[in-house]
């Protein structure tokens, strides 16, 4: 099952500069999409999410691109500080079933001092 | 923040044997869920629970597992007959309303292992 795929396991990236995770979905029928973020020994944490009406949604330093033609989403982090390193999942959901998740396998994102 | 607590953190426990892992949800939140990530793998849907029922289920969700909402505080997922494929880290969520602008909140699992 991989109707939502993130494909790079692992980011490594500079303090203070641009993180940019991907993430791709097949399931045509995913109208929202979300970003959590999880620590070791914790559970997901809500980051930002996006409907499927709208291409672009900020939240400080956070931002969530959604292209559907190409069932393709991407979080943006900016700038990036030591305490974003973490496990980020993009996550999806179709119509009644809002919170019936369909996660990605994880990037893991390292921040360097 | 409010949070969803989960106990035990770690529950080892043999092949066959039944196991109850529980979970307190948020106070004022009315849609509750298991999820699970075993090793390696992505984190799945196994159920979501509302009004005292199960609203939807993944096939994973097969008749060893079963949820109940016992008092008003805690949720808890019962695993009948446990195998070892049943290994994974268990996440309990809750939400206040069920609609996808609402926040899933997780708790920080359980880790069971079954040997």
């Amino acid at each position: 099952d991989q109707q939502v795929k993130q494909n790079s396991p692992s980011l490594s990236v500079q303090e203070g500069r641009i993180s940019i995770l991907n993430c791709d979905y097949t399931n045509s029928m995913f109208d929202y999409f979300l970003w959590y973020k999880k620590y070791p020994a914790e559970g997901p944490t809500f980051l930002i999410s996006i409907s499927s009406i709208k291409d672009k949604n900020e939240d400080g330093r956070f931002t969530v691109f959604l292209n559907k033609s190409a069932k393709h989403l991407s979080l943006h982090i900016v700038p990036s500080q030591p305490g974003d390193s973490a496990v980020y999942f993009c996550a999806a959901s179709e119509g009644q079933g809002a919170q019936k998740l369909v996660f990605g396998q994880g990037t893991r994102l390292t921040i360097n001092p | 923040e409010p949070e969803v607590t989960q106990t035990p953190s770690h529950q080892v426990t043999q092949m066959g044997q039944e196991v109850i892992l529980r979970c307190v949800p948020i106070s004022n939140h009315l849609y509750f869920y298991w999820y699970r990530q075993i090793l390696g793998q992505k984190v799945e849907f196994l159920v979501s629970f509302y009004n005292n029922e199960i609203s939807e289920k993944s096939e994973i969700f097969d008749d060893q597992f079963s949820v109940e909402r016992p008092d008003g505080s805690n949720f808890t997922l019962k695993i009948r007959s446990t195998k070892l494929e049943d290994s994974a880290m268990y996440f309990c969520a809750s939400s206040r309303d069920g609609q996808r602008n609402e926040k899933l909140f997780f708790g920080s699992g359980t880790q069971l292992s079954v040997l």
